[in-house]
């Protein structure tokens, strides 16, 4: 079956610290891959995508991901985090090409301390 | 400002009585999504709609209903809630071409007694 993982529910990091949540998935298809953010008591935005090309992807607020075939991960990594990024972080996959069903991890529960 | 509402943020009910989350958009997406959160599960989708009167099953969609009769409405209805029916339920729209990411609502928390 398809799926996708987010090995870790809860990652507590301080500010300045560089973070890395990790996102593997399993899929006999092509893949577009997604992270989206969830600030609390809002919807979810988009952090990032990748459709095809490079295999480094940077989105908004200082995150990139790196989309590794042959393990099947696409990590999120930002190099210095911020109070402000404490949020719940989600993984998602469009199998086949195909975004009308995306399929999301479990979440990341991304904690930032002073 | 682009955005989808949804309407009730929160609600109480009780097993069995009727009722319909609203969902507006006024991007003039043609795609729509329902999705509930659960702790642990993540995002799992209810139904998608790919335009009016177009609509399909997503991966959880026994004990819901929906309808599409005008572009910028998507409602979610729940004809007899019952508790494991408690959940965060999110809309999401997009524009057709399905390479684009959805645009999320803020969320509706049921709360099925």
């Amino acid at each position: 079956a398809q799926s996708v993982t987010q090995l870790d529910s809860q990652v507590p990091v301080f500010e300045e610290a560089p973070v890395e949540l990790r996102c593997n998935y399993s899929s006999s298809v092509s893949v577009y891959l997604f992270w989206y953010v969830q600030y609390p008591n809002q919807g979810l935005q988009l952090l990032l995508k990748y459709l095809s090309g490079s295999t480094l992807v940077k989105g908004i607020n200082g995150f990139e991901a790196e989309f590794n075939k042959s393990q099947t991960s696409f990590h999120l990594r930002k190099p210095s985090v911020h109070i402000s990024d404490t949020a719940e972080y989600f993984c998602a996959v469009a199998l086949g090409g195909n975004t009308d069903k995306l399929i999301f991890g479990t979440g990341t529960r991304l904690q930032v301390f002073p | 400002e682009a955005q989808v509402t949804q309407n009730p943020r929160y609600l109480i009910t009780v097993t069995g009585k009727k009722l319909t989350v609203t969902c507006s958009q006024n991007m003039n997406h043609e795609y729509m999504s329902w999705y509930r959160q659960d702790p642990g599960l993540g995002l799992r989708q209810i139904y998608y709609s790919m335009n009016v009167e177009v609509t399909d099953k997503g991966d959880v969609p026994e004990g819901y209903k929906v309808s599409r009769k005008e572009k910028r409405n998507f409602p979610l209805i729940l004809e007899s809630p019952s508790p494991n029916q408690t959940s965060l339920y999110f809309c999401a729209s997009r524009v057709g071409v399905n390479v684009q990411p959805q645009h999320f609502g803020d969320g509706t928390r049921l709360s099925i007694l």
